[in-house]
């Protein structure tokens, strides 16, 4: 069972920052099969990179997804009101257990 | 478009059983693994069961195994999960999930809005 570790768990940011959000999996991730979500309150998740670093149709180029084997990170360049949210990391290769999950709230 | 259309939530007794059911559309059903998510109040996400395309076969997570059963009508483009046994700790919000490939490891690309299930006496 892979375990994934998302961090930090709040990240306290104002609009027009970056935002830098961090997956570390316990098993290398062959293929760079991880996918990152985004959930606003009283939302579904929306899907936003898929393929470590491959942005989901619709998606701002603002969300870039970078990394490999067991690092994986997700950039938010320029944050604007509407990203606010919770971001969950997920594999989807042996395992699908989604990450804890990572706020990204207004400071 | 793709929806996918959750129904079924209610509020049921511990030990009770409920059906949920998810209607399908803007997409060729029969060709795609499906899956439930749910998550409990304030908490993440816990991805617990999928079926592939053709129902053939279907995976549960230990904490629903022998409880929960997933299927699904390829014909009506519909999705089930029968809930028995139910737990307080099953209370959440389950969400309908669609599997993006049909040829190599799938993300879930598309999700339904959400039916609240709450597990209490």
């Amino acid at each position: 069972e892979i375990v994934l570790t998302q961090s930090p768990g709040t990240l306290s940011l104002s609009p027009g920052e970056t935002a830098t959000l961090s997956c570390r999996t316990s098993q290398s991730l062959t293929g760079s099969f991880l996918a990152w979500y985004q959930q606003k309150p009283g939302q579904a998740p929306r899907l936003l990179i898929y393929d470590a670093s491959i942005r989901a149709t619709g998606i701002p180029d603002r969300f870039s997804g970078s990394g490999s084997g067991t690092d994986f990170t997700l950039t938010i360049s320029r944050l604007e009101p509407e990203d606010f949210a919770v971001y969950y990391c997920q594999p989807y290769g042996d395992s699908r257990t989604f990450g804890q999950g990572t706020k990204v709230e207004i400071k | 478009e793709v929806q996918l259309l959750e129904s079924g939530g209610d509020l049921v007794q511990p030990g009770g059983s409920l059906r949920l059911s998810c209607a399908a559309s803007g997409f060729t059903f029969s060709s795609y693994a499906m899956s439930w998510v749910r998550q409990a109040p304030g908490m993440g996400l816990e991805w617990f069961s999928g079926i592939t395309d053709s129902g053939g076969d279907t995976y549960h997570a230990e904490s629903v195994k022998g409880r929960f059963t997933i299927s699904r009508d390829n014909s009506k483009s519909t999705l089930y999960l029968q809930m028995n046994s139910l737990r307080a700790e099953d209370t959440a919000v389950y969400y309908c999930t669609k599997g993006s490939d049909t040829s190599r490891p799938y993300y879930f690309d598309y999700w339904g809005q959400g039916t609240l299930v709450t597990v209490s006496s």
